[in-house]
């Protein structure tokens, strides 16, 4: 299986930062990881795919890129409602995999 | 407007057979590139991919659970089924239905269910 590695795990970050989310997987997986942003209490909603595609309707605060091994997330400008949890997957191979998550806190 | 529910009991007993139905709109499990996934998320715990059926009915397993686990879709019913046996309360999770698709080579889960809470306990 191919494990994902997130990190950190926690952040705290004021309004209007910026901010990276690393994901590194245990061995190559092309291009083929998404992104994901789970608030509270609501299902995880897609991001990013292929790596870097941003999905339609995101802001373009987020951006993804990197590819084999390590992979990040970047929100440019953080604002109040990116607070959530963001999770990675790879899809290069079954089992589908995620990592362990990182929740983004908004100081 | 694509959207995804999922449906099932929400209180289970140890050794029970678990029965999830995935109810969908907006998109045809018939369409190439299309697939219906089920993930679960156990109280205050990262995501775990469980099964995935596609269009060509390619079904794929977790292969820590794939003994316990199938997955069948009708499609004239726009459901996907997910059943899993031998409940013990480690199941105790939020099991979620998306929708897969592949877009130029790359696949994601693109819309998610909101999600249904299934507690084992005894």
């Amino acid at each position: 299986d191919i494990q994902l590695t997130q990190s950190p795990s926690f952040l705290s970050a004021s309004v209007g930062d910026r901010v990276t989310i690393t994901c590194r997987a245990s061995q190559g997986i092309s291009s083929y990881l998404a992104w994901y942003q789970q608030k509270p209490g609501k299902a995880p909603k897609l991001l990013i795919y292929a790596a870097s595609t941003l999905q339609s309707g995101v802001p373009s605060r987020f951006s993804g890129s990197g590819s084999g091994t390590e992979f990040s997330l970047t929100i440019s400008s953080l604002q109040p409602e990116d607070s959530a949890t963001y999770y990675c997957q790879q899809l290069n191979s079954y089992p589908l995999t995620f990592g362990g998550g990182t929740k983004v806190e908004i100081k | 407007q694509i959207t995804l529910k999922e449906s099932g009991p929400t209180l289970l007993k140890p050794t029970q057979t678990l029965t999830l139905t995935c109810t969908f709109s907006g998109f045809s499990l018939t369409t190439s590139g299309v697939g219906v996934g089920w993930i679960r998320q156990p109280p205050g715990k990262a995501l775990e991919w469980l099964a995935l059926i596609y269009w060509d009915d390619d079904e794929r397993y977790s292969p820590s659970l794939k003994s316990r686990l199938t997955i069948t879709k009708d499609t004239s019913k726009n459901q996907v089924v997910l059943t899993m046996t031998y409940m013990d309360p480690v199941d105790t999770a939020t099991y979620y239905c998306a929708q897969m698709m592949i877009l130029t080579g790359y696949g994601a889960f693109h819309i998610w269910g909101q999600g249904t809470m299934v507690t084992v306990s005894s």
